[in-house]
């Protein structure tokens, strides 16, 4: 079964300053990579999916990531933040077929003015 | 398009009784899942359902029960409240099981003493 691992658990920068969320999983078949965000108090909305092709993903409000099938990993990353990134960051991942998506833990991001 | 509704927003319940958290999507998606959302334990899946008349078990089933008679709404049945279900939950739908953006609803705050 798949599973997914969000490396940190909270990540504060500097407002303008480049951020790398970390996520990593485990499948032994090829898989479906999501990156959803939480604002507070709300539900979590897509910010980019991988299904296939291109390796590098972009999402919205500048968010990319790059899928790594060899170190197995589907890293977040936004060359400049803004206070209003300021949020909860999930990775999922999900296997072709009828196997439902499975979230890591989150990352919290808080941006610094 | 609404998108995804929940009710009620919030609620407290004490020990032993039940109750039923509402869900509905107006976008036709046969696939609607349930979760709960607990600080550092990410979302987990606790019911899904392929379309009307088929559900399935999540990752913590335990104490809830479904069931989705059409395709637009998939309620959550608390048997008999515990504290332990003191959480934050989520009902999510989507157009595919995998390989779909889930479009979430708000959320509903329950709080079990």
């Amino acid at each position: 079964a798949q599973s997914v691992t969000q490396l940190d658990s909270q990540v504060p920068v500097f407002e303008e300053a480049p951020v790398e969320l970390r996520c990593n999983y485990s499948s032994s078949v090829s898989v479906y990579l999501f990156w959803y965000v939480q604002y507070p108090n709300q539900g979590l909305q897509l910010l980019l999916k991988y299904l296939s092709g291109s390796t590098l993903v972009k999402g919205i409000n500048g968010f990319e990531a790059e899928f790594n099938k060899s170190q197995t990993s589907f890293h977040l990353r936004k060359p400049s933040v803004h206070i209003s990134d300021t949020a909860e960051y999930f990775c999922a991942v999900s296997e072709p077929g009828n196997t439902p998506l499975v979230f890591g833990k989150g990352t919290r991001l808080s941006v610094i003015a | 398009n609404a998108g995804v509704t929940q009710t009620p927003k919030f609620q407290v319940l004490k020990t032993g009784q039940s109750m039923t958290l509402q869900c509905a999507q107006d976008m036709n998606h046969e696939y609607m899942s349930w979760y709960r959302q607990d600080p550092g334990m990410g979302l987990r899946l606790i019911h899904y359902s392929v379309g009307a008349g088929i559900t399935d078990q999540g990752e913590v089933p335990n104490g809830y029960n479904v069931s989705r008679s059409t395709t637009e709404d998939f309620p959550l049945r608390l048997l008999s409240a515990a504290p332990s279900q003191t959480s934050v939950y989520f009902c999510a739908s989507s157009y595919a099981l995998t390989g779909g953006e889930q479009y979430f609803g708000p959320g509903t705050r329950l709080t079990v003493t």
